[in-house]
């Protein structure tokens, strides 16, 4: 069974530069595996903020951006606010129709 | 705008079944590509099913294949899942989101999504 491990929570200064990843039990994630990444608020619907890796979502701020970092889709806030404190997703297309979740990073900012 | 919204959650007893619907509207609904994810109270996000955009191909997660069942009226801009002999497992906010027209990218536009608890 394919697991997508995200880090559970990160903290970040206001102004300041965090990477989260999403790892691939069975391997490497490229671009192939079409990542993205959704941001999650108490309460809320999820946010669509990152999709084919890089692509960001419409009205998203370029503060977000999506990579590969080596075995990893990564997602990378540069200069985070308040309101970026939020859970993270990302979701990889395993093929046959068939996607997987990671299990969320918690981002705090203070 | 483009909007999607859920409805039929509820409260219902495990082994019963309970059907929920998503109602596109603001933009071409037979077009695209539907997805079901789900998240238990506290959890993460889950995937639970997609329906190709003509109804020709649904995908479900191990989880709930064989219980839950995509399907889509194109006529009625409407996104189904029946969902069958129900587990307390199953107990989860159900969102419907459209998939990316321009290739299987993941989750578009998210619903605000509907509450389905299975209890006793």
């Amino acid at each position: 069974q394919t697991v997508v491990t995200q880090e559970p929570a990160f903290s970040v200064s206001p102004g300041g530069t965090v990477t989260l990843t999403c790892a691939l039990s069975s391997g490497s994630v490229s671009s192939s595996d079409y990542p993205s990444w959704y941001q999650q608020t108490p309460g809320q619907a999820p946010r669509t903020l990152i999709y084919n890796t890089k692509s960001r979502s419409s009205g998203v701020p370029d503060r977000f951006s999506g990579s590969i970092l080596g075995n990893k889709a990564a997602l990378t806030i540069t200069g985070a606010q308040a309101d970026d404190e939020s859970d993270y997703y990302c979701v990889l297309y395993m093929g046959s129709g068939i996607w997987v979740f990671g299990g969320g990073t918690k981002v705090t900012v203070l | 705008q483009v909007q999607l919204v859920e409805s039929g959650g509820g409260v219902v007893q495990p082994g019963r079944s309970l059907r929920l619907s998503c109602a596109a509207s603001g933009f071409t609904f037979s077009d695209y590509g539907m997805f079901w994810v789900r998240q238990a109270p506290g959890k993460g996000l889950e995937w639970v099913a997609v329906i190709w955009f003509d109804g020709s191909n649904q995908y479900y997660a191990d989880s709930v294949k064989g219980r839950f069942t995509i399907s889509r009226d194109n006529s009625k801009n409407t996104l189904y899942l029946q969902m069958n002999s129900l587990r307390t497992e199953d107990t989860a906010t159900y969102y419907c989101a459209r998939e990316f027209w321009s290739g299987p990218y993941g989750m578009d536009v998210w619903g605000q999504g509907t509450t389905v608890t299975v209890s006793s």
